[in-house]
Formats: C-alpha cells, structure tokens, sequence
C-alpha cells in the first residue's frame, strides 16, 4: 500500500541553524500538506501546496519557513533560522484531490532545538 | 474558537470495556468532512474514518463504530471490547472545502486500555 514517508526521523540542531525535513508524498497525490505537534499538544496546520505553489497557510508559517518541491516526488519544509520553540514532531501529508479526500500522513520527523 | 472540541482528556479502561470518545465540532458551512485519527505510542497518525456532512449513517468497522449527528454537531467513536492495542491519543478533525481544505483537530483524547 503506497505511503508517504519522511526523513529523518529524528533531527538535533542548534538553535539559529537550518533544517531541512524531507517527506515524499503519495506518488497520485496533488495536494501536500505540513503540520507540526508540539510534545503534548494537537496537531496544528503549517501550510498546504498545490500545484507548485502554496494553497493556505497558518499565522505559525512566517518568514522562518519555507516549502519547496523540487522535483517530482520529493516535498520539503526549510526553517532557515531554528528557535527553540521549533521543537516539535513535523507531519507531512499527502491528498488525492484537496476538496475532499482524505490525507494520509507520514511517520513524522522529530525536530529538537538545543 | 475551537472548531473541534473532545472534552475528554483521558480515558482509562480495563480491556474489553466499551469506551466512547466524544467530539463536537463547529461550522457555519453546510459542506463538510469529518475524521478520526489514531496516534499510537509509535507517534504516527492513523487515518481511521472520514464522514461527510450529508452522510449521517452510522459506520461500523469491526469492533469501531462511528455515531454523527449533525443536530448535535457531534461525531462520536466507540471501541467495542477495548484491548490494549486500542491505547493511542484518539484526533477529532473537521475539514471545510472549498475554502478550508487544511484539517483541524481536536486536542486529542488519550486512551488506556489496561490488561
């Protein structure tokens, strides 16, 4: 069964530095989704991307954050200057069809902020 | 404002009890879909169901099921004869195209089931 699948796991980076977490959405799948959940608390959006080009976005994703698809599979989130409140598990996700149809979220990248 | 509200924090139960999970929701569209999410310790999220706002049918899944009622703005999940695999943070999310495709959750409720 196809799934979407991010790496890696796990991230440790100091504060101020850049991350790059990667995901590769379902292969059929148009619409690509970001959320975060920090330890403890509920899933928040960060962004969705359609068509090459970002669709909505939460008042969390400011001018830190970045998404890109650089080519046809993979799907990526860039912090460009980590803080500690950045700490958090990351989800990627992926839909068919953004209307309607259900997304399906990867195994999440962990990300922690010294 | 919330638009997806689970009261329930955390449920303990000892394994084959039922256990219930409430969630409430809040939308002024008419056109919109509803989910459930399961997070095991592992930390993934599991797509478990999705509803739409015309299908009030209740849903069964072996031993889930599924009670939405929109005069209520409630979408209900029950585990039937609970077992420890069930232990998992339980997400209520609400979706509202064409405007709002992003998926907002609920706060989660964390589910013990005992041996």
């Amino acid at each position: 069964e196809p799934e979407v699948t991010q790496t890696p796991s796990h991230q440790v980076t100091q504060m101020g530095q850049e991350v790059i977490l990667r995901c590769v959405p379902i292969s059929n799948h148009l619409y690509f989704y970001w959320y975060r959940q920090i330890l403890g608390q509920k899933v928040e959006f960060l962004v969705s991307f359609y068509n090459n080009e970002i669709s909505e976005k939460s008042e969390i994703f400011d001018d830190q954050f970045s998404v890109e698809r650089p080519d046809g599979s993979n799907f990526t989130l860039k912090i460009r200057s980590t803080k500690l409140e950045d700490s958090a598990m990351y989800f990627c996700a992926s839909s068919e069809i953004g209307t309607s149809e259900t997304q399906y979220f990867g195994p999440g990248t962990r990300l922690l902020v010294l | 404002a919330q638009k997806v509200t689970q009261a329930q924090t955390e449920i303990s139960v000892v394994e084959k009890e039922d256990v219930t999970l409430d969630c409430v929701y809040e939308t002024r569209d008419t056109t919109y879909y509803l989910f459930w999410y399961k997070q095991p310790p592992s930390g993934e999220l599991v797509f478990l169901i999705r509803r739409n706002s015309f299908d009030e049918q209740n849903e069964i899944s072996g031993r889930y099921s599924w009670n939405f009622q929109k005069s209520t703005s409630s979408f209900n999940f029950t585990i039937t004869a609970s077992q420890v695999v069930d232990s998992a943070v339980y997400f209520c999310a609400l979706s509202e195209p064409p405007n709002d495709y992003k998926l907002s959750f609920g706060a989660g409720t964390t589910v013990t089931v005992r041996a």
